[in-house]
């Protein structure tokens, strides 16, 4: 059964850079079938996207973020790693890790999520 | 960046009701490249139709999507007690990929 487990520091302070990984069990990462990617969400709203890749391919990245944010996959380890540096306030979110199918597929698996709060 | 508005904010009904959520996209979008997610507090949002209109596995056939260029909608047909919840609409086929803010579906 396919999970995904996001896991990482609960409190990082402002400046900092934010590091959380996401370990893939019952599926690879190296599917050619999937991407892989980052969905935040912030105390009270909708989710917002951070950015996905495909495991050979170079990342993509909501613009929004993309001076910030650093992707990668570890195959060995069969994870997907999620950086994001000079963290704000505004960067306390719920972080998901999720697949998507290639194509016209959606993200169907989501990890449960890793609450985040930035905080001196 | 699109922009997804959903109406209503929150929907107030009782079981066994029908539901129509709204989803306005503020330029057109290929329809291939939409969904709905439902999502319970605590809980990470779970995928209920993808491409518009095609459920995901295991979805009841009680949820149907329509819709095309900038307006979609999500239906429940009769709400059960598990479908009181958020609900977001989500484009992925334009970048940055962007979601809508959600409608609450609540017990009347």
């Amino acid at each position: 059964q396919l999970q995904l487990q996001e896991s990482g520091p609960g409190l990082v302070k402002p400046s900092e850079t934010l590091s959380l990984t996401c370990t893939v069990s019952g599926a690879s990462i190296s599917s050619p079938s999937h991407y892989w990617g980052w969905i935040r969400q912030p105390p009270g709203k909708g989710p917002e996207w951070i950015g996905s890749m495909f495991y050979s391919e170079s990342p993509y990245y909501n613009p929004s973020l993309k001076s910030r944010v650093t992707i990668s996959v570890d195959t060995s380890q069969n994870q997907v790693s999620l950086k994001l540096s000079s963290v704000i306030a505004a960067d306390t979110a719920v972080y998901y890790c999720a697949r998507r199918l290639i194509g016209w597929g959606a993200f169907d698996v989501w990890g449960l999520g890793t609450k985040v709060t930035i905080s001196s | 960046d699109i922009v997804l508005t959903q109406s209503p904010g929150t929907l107030s009904l009782s079981p066994g009701e029908g539901a129509t959520l709204s989803c306005r996209a503020s330029q057109s979008i290929n329809s291939n490249y939409f969904a709905w997610y439902q999502q319970k507090p605590g809980q990470a949002p779970r995928l209920l139709i993808s491409s518009a209109s095609r459920r995901a596995t295991g979805i009841p056939d009680r949820f149907s999507g329509s819709g095309s260029g900038t307006d979609f909608i999500l239906t429940i047909s009769r709400l059960e007690p598990e479908d009181f919840a958020v609900y977001y609409c989500h484009q992925y086929g334009s970048s940055p990929w962007t979601f809508g803010q959600g409608t609450q579906v609540e017990v009347k």
